[in-house]
Formats: C-alpha cells, structure tokens, sequence
C-alpha cells in the first residue's frame, strides 16, 4: 500500500526550462512534506519542505506547491540546469500504529536535464 | 556542524556471514533512521531509533536488527547474509522525525 506515490518514474527536460516533479499521497493526516535529492552512490540530500498549513514554499530555483483538497504535491525547478540530473524523492509525515511519527516515501522520480 | 558519518563506506562479505555498520548522527539529532537502497528501487526503510528505542519498523525480516547508544550512535547488524542483501544502507539523523539529514552511506557487497 503505497500511500505516497511519484507516477513517474523518469522525466526529461531542456537546460533553462522548467521542470516539474509531482507526488500524490493518501492519507488527510499528513502534515508535513519534503523533497529530496539523490546522485547515485550518494546519500539524499534535503531540498526543501512545506508544512500542511501552507500551499507554496520556495527557496531560490525550487518551489513546492501543495494542494491538500486533491492530495498532491509538486517541486518546480526554475530554471533547469544539467547538475539537477538526479532522483527526486518525496517524503511525507505521518503516524504509526504506536502514534510515532514517521515519514512515508515515494518511490522517486529520475530527473534529466539536457544542456 | 559536523554531517552525518558511516562507516566503513564500502564492504564485501560472502553468503552466511554478519555484518555491522555504524551511524554517527549529527550532534544534537536523537533519532536516527536506517534505509535500504537497491537498484531501481527507492528507499526502503529498515527501522528508526529514538533515544536508545525502537520508535519505528520496516518490513524486514529479523536477520536485520539495529541499536542505538546513549550518544545516539546507531549500528545496524545483517546476520546470515544473502546475495539479496547487496544495497546501498543509508543512515538519516533528524531532531525528531521531522527533517532528515542523510549520511553518504556504506555500499555492501555480499558474494
């Protein structure tokens, strides 16, 4: 039961346009999402985040738009840039069983930028 | 701030044996999770450590356990090891759950 889910496996954009990432999650109870970076052979890196009370964070080239009513999230990289090539990994926070916190990942979403 | 560290950073073991690989969170983070990467597929989360507990489990069979030591140090153990085993083992500190900073993880190998 894949409760947050990046359906695209792969995207490929052009240097210098926008690129756009998306994540569908399940659950109403999540409160708190990130994105992250990862290069191969490498440990993710956090990118940016964005609480459930908000619908668009951003830091410099990377904004992340939530729509909480269609449960989805997206990462925009403005403008593309070839060291962006990368998988893209969505993370959501939620609960367990014991009422920890957790967070819940997607899959990932390979990402190419062409020069 | 030093990040978080793993070691040792590449491992080669055969079938049947253990293994044990090291966390050292960033100073400050008391929890510290543990994932799986293989191939094509994304994160998979081993477990998680708060303050000396187990907060949080994956999916794993036993033969995957982990510690965590009153300086937050974790170490995660894979005993009988199987051809299967061979992933990238990434180890993430955070506050509490919340944000998570990841080590550059320990490649393992089993032959």
């Amino acid at each position: 039961d894949q409760q947050v889910k990046q359906n695209s496996p792969s995207l490929s954009v052009q240097e210098g346009r926008i690129s756009i990432l998306n994540c569908d999650y399940t659950n109403s109870m999540f409160d708190y999402f990130l994105w992250y970076k990862k290069y191969p052979a490498e440990g993710p890196t956090f990118l940016i985040s964005i609480s459930s009370i908000k619908d668009k964070n951003e830091d410099g080239r990377f904004t992340v738009f939530l729509n909480k009513s269609a449960k989805h999230l997206s990462l925009h990289i403005v403008p593309s840039q070839p060291g962006d090539s990368a998988v893209y990994f969505c993370a959501a926070r939620g609960f367990n069983a014991g009422n920890n916190r957790k967070l819940i990942w997607g899959l990932g979403t390979s990402l190419g930028v062409n020069p | 701030k030093a990040g978080v560290t793993q070691t040792p950073r590449y491992l080669i073991k055969t079938r049947g044996q253990q293994v044990t690989l090291s966390c050292s969170p960033i100073s400050g983070h008391r929890s510290v999770s543990w994932y799986q990467q293989t191939p094509g597929q994304g994160l998979q989360f081993l477990f998680e450590y708060f303050s000396e507990t187990q907060r949080n489990k994956g999916n794993f069979p036993g033969r995957f356990s982990g510690r965590q030591f009153s300086n937050s140090r974790s170490e995660m153990n894979v005993s009988t090891l199987e051809l299967g085993d061979s992933a990238l083992y990434l180890c993430a500190s955070s506050i509490s759950s919340d944000t998570q900073y990841f080590g550059p993880g320990t490649r393992l190998t089993v032959l």
